[in-house]
């Protein structure tokens, strides 16, 4: 059973260029979850989707950012018109459908390291 | 808002040291707790967790309690080992269900010297 697939590992983008990372959940996980980290950071709660839905999207930078998780396919993040700050680790984490009321754990990908340049 | 806060690091111990990575959290429910580790250039793991006051999360010699009163989370392990060397992040969630929406502390480094 693979576990979380991000990709690429490593992107490089100059200023004013698109971003897009892309999350493949493990089998059977509906929940994505984006989380960025800073150098010398923790990581930082971005959005959280369940399939075509934005659940919480309440740590999303208001402009430049946007997220989706379709029907068929990975979850991608985009970032347009990249500035060296968006240069950060971001790592994806997904978890199976709720049961009830039995809490169920998040499981990581390696993260896509973005370097703007 | 909920938070959590971690000792900073980085700490340096020699290998069989006693390790002690202190948590303490902010919450308006009864969160679960978590602390998971990051090996260089790696994702997060999840090392251990605790789902209610009391409750003590174990796993490859390291445990944390979960302390409501002092509303304290701290991870200990007995003698540490040179590939223990790592990230360690504590975090809660308080979202009631999936713990995927996870509040994270900065983190301590922790290396290892044999």
């Amino acid at each position: 059973n693979a576990g979380v697939m991000q990709n690429p590992r490593h992107l490089v983008r100059r200023r004013g260029q698109e971003a897009r990372l892309r999350c493949s959940p493990m089998k059977g996980h509906s929940h994505v979850y984006w989380y960025r980290q800073l150098p010398e950071e923790g990581l930082k709660f971005m959005v959280y989707l369940q399939k075509e839905n934005i659940i919480d999207e309440s740590g999303m930078p208001k402009e430049r950012f946007s997220a989706e998780f379709p029907k068929e396919g990975p979850s991608i993040l985009r970032i347009q018109q990249v500035v060296r700050g968006d240069s950060a680790a971001y790592f994806c984490a997904s978890s199976p459908p709720l049961r009830g009321a039995l809490n169920t754990e998040a499981f990581f990908g390696q993260g896509t390291r973005l370097t703007v340049v | 808002g909920d938070s959590v806060t971690q000792m900073e690091g980085p700490v340096t111990l020699s290998e069989e040291a006693f390790l002690t990575i202190n948590c303490t959290y902010t919450a308006t429910g009864y969160p679960s707790l978590f602390w998971y580790v990051q090996y260089p250039g790696e994702g997060l793991q999840l090392l251990l967790k605790a789902t209610k006051a009391d409750d003590k999360g174990s796993n490859k010699g390291f445990e944390a309690t979960y302390r409501k009163e002092t509303t304290s989370f701290h991870l200990e392990k007995g003698s540490v080992q040179v590939s223990d060397s790592a990230v360690y992040f504590c975090a809660l969630s308080d979202s009631g269900g999936s713990q995927g929406n996870l509040i994270f502390g900065k983190g301590t480094k922790l290396s290892v010297k044999p």
